[in-house]
């Protein structure tokens, strides 16, 4: 069975930083690319980034180019974001995705992690 | 960017009856790449519909999605009382991945 398993959120000051983990089993993790998507609170998705399978290629929306990095480890199985500078509009449930086929879609997705940027 | 506008924003109907969930592009969808995903309070979303009109391992032939182009649809033949959620549309076909605003499907 495949499992995503988010960890590292919390509460943290605007302009602070924080890394995410997802850590994956189940599958062939270094076959996949994966994805980080978000949700704010009541809201509804936005994707953030997302990885080839090897790590060679990273994709950020524009919301966080520039301040978050995408990386995975695969001797370990697990898929990063690294956030920097983050901004209260960064507040949301942190989810990490597969990608089934590279194309964009995701299936499935973990649990989620919540980030809340709060002074 | 393409921007994909979902609608109504919430439909209620009763169990049984059939549900019509709709999802437009601002412009062509890339190869129909489409897809459909159902998120239930405290849950992550679900993967139903691929490519348009794919449905994905294990979900009930009661889903269903049609359309091209710009214009896409979400059928659920008869509604069951687990299929009450919040649905959203995805596009993959451009950058960046861009979700619809969601249609939230009650009990009337």
């Amino acid at each position: 069975e495949v499992q995503l398993l988010e960890s590292g959120g919390g509460l943290v000051q605007p302009g602070g930083s924080l890394r995410l983990s997802c850590a994956a089993s189940g599958f062939s993790f270094s076959s996949y690319a994966m994805s980080w998507v978000r949700q704010a609170p009541g809201k509804g998705l936005e994707w953030v980034s997302a990885i080839s399978d090897s790590g060679g290629n990273t994709y950020y929306g524009d919301s966080v180019k520039g301040r978050f990095t995408i990386s995975r480890d695969n001797s370990k199985s697990t898929l990063y974001l690294q956030m920097n500078s983050l901004r209260a509009e960064d507040t949301a449930l942190y989810y990490c995705a597969k990608e089934p086929s590279a194309t964009g879609y995701f299936d499935p997705w973990g649990q989620g992690t919540l980030v809340t940027v709060s002074s | 960017e393409i921007v994909l506008t979902q609608s109504p924003g919430t439909l209620s109907l009763s169990p049984g009856e059939r549900a019509t969930l709709s999802c437009r592009a601002s412009q062509s969808v890339r190869n129909n790449y489409l897809a459909w995903y159902q998120q239930k309070p405290g849950q992550a979303p679900r993967l139903l519909i691929s490519g348009a009109s794919s449905r994905a391992t294990g979900i009930p032939d009661r889903f269903s999605g049609s359309g091209s182009g710009t214009d896409f649809t979400l059928t659920i033949s008869r509604l069951d009382p687990e299929d009450f959620a919040v649905y959203y549309c995805q596009q993959y076909g451009g950058s960046p991945l861009t979700f619809g605003g969601g249609t939230k499907v009650e009990i009337k």
